[in-house]
């Protein structure tokens, strides 16, 4: 089952803030984040994983709330450049292989 | 630069046509996916392959196959396309982690929007 995102879309000027939500109705072992810009390939953002490692962007921050099952993504000061669509992936147990079920997505837009 | 290439940007088939997708990654990766991108709908797992000639279903299989011959390339195949299966295709890899759970991003092409007519 697919992990539900809110809000589906946020316009934003430049220099505010932004979060992202991502709930699924099972157990949690990570949680990816991803943006794709229009016509291009979703990049990595950041992995959250059971247990409160993280890797991933230096200019983004994320949180995972295990016993919710929920993870939020946090875009302080925007910037144009962070337009996009921004998708949530979970894996409920761990494999070897990174089989992720996506969020529906959040389109975030940057106004000047 | 890591980089996995789709062969095809935009298709248009006819409906009962077989289609052939085709994904290759220079990255000498294990893992490599197959995901169906709609509105609304996010990206939702077709299929996927952690080895050669071995694949396992996703979470949308039907209607659609998949081959695994070379470690680098991964085909999706629509054996009889269908005007349901219109839509925006992503081929990803990912190396698998040794020792534990996989920690590894996803490399995704840029996609091969296909339009069944």
């Amino acid at each position: 089952q697919q992990p539900v995102q809110s809000p589906q879309a946020v316009i934003l000027r430049e220099g505010e803030d932004a979060v992202i939500n991502c709930s699924s109705s099972k157990a949690l072992y990570s949680v990816h984040w991803y943006r794709q810009k229009h016509g291009e390939a979703p990049v990595f953002l950041m992995i959250l994983l059971k247990g409160g490692e993280q890797k991933g962007h230096d200019k983004i921050s994320a949180s995972f709330n295990e016993k919710k099952q929920q993870s939020s993504l946090y875009l302080t000061a925007s910037q144009l450049s962070y337009s996009g669509t921004y998708f949530c992936g979970t894996e409920n147990i761990p494999t070897s292989y990174g089989k992720l079920t996506f969020g529906q997505g959040t389109i975030l837009t940057v106004h000047p | 630069d890591v980089k996995v290439t789709q062969s095809s940007r935009y298709l248009v088939k006819r409906t009962g046509e077989k289609v052939f997708l085709e994904c290759v990654q220079d990255m000498d990766h294990e893992n490599m996916f197959w995901y169906r991108q709609d509105p609304g709908l996010g990206l939702r797992l077709i299929y996927f392959s952690y080895d050669v000639k071995m694949k396992e279903k996703g979470d949308i299989p039907e209607g659609y196959s998949v081959s695994r011959e070379k470690k680098e390339r991964f085909s999706l195949i629509l054996e009889s396309a269908s005007t349901n299966q219109t839509s925006m295709y992503l081929c990803a890899s990912s190396p698998r982690t040794s020792g534990g759970p996989n920690t590894g991003e996803l490399f995704f092409g840029e996609g091969s929007r296909l339009t069944v007519l």
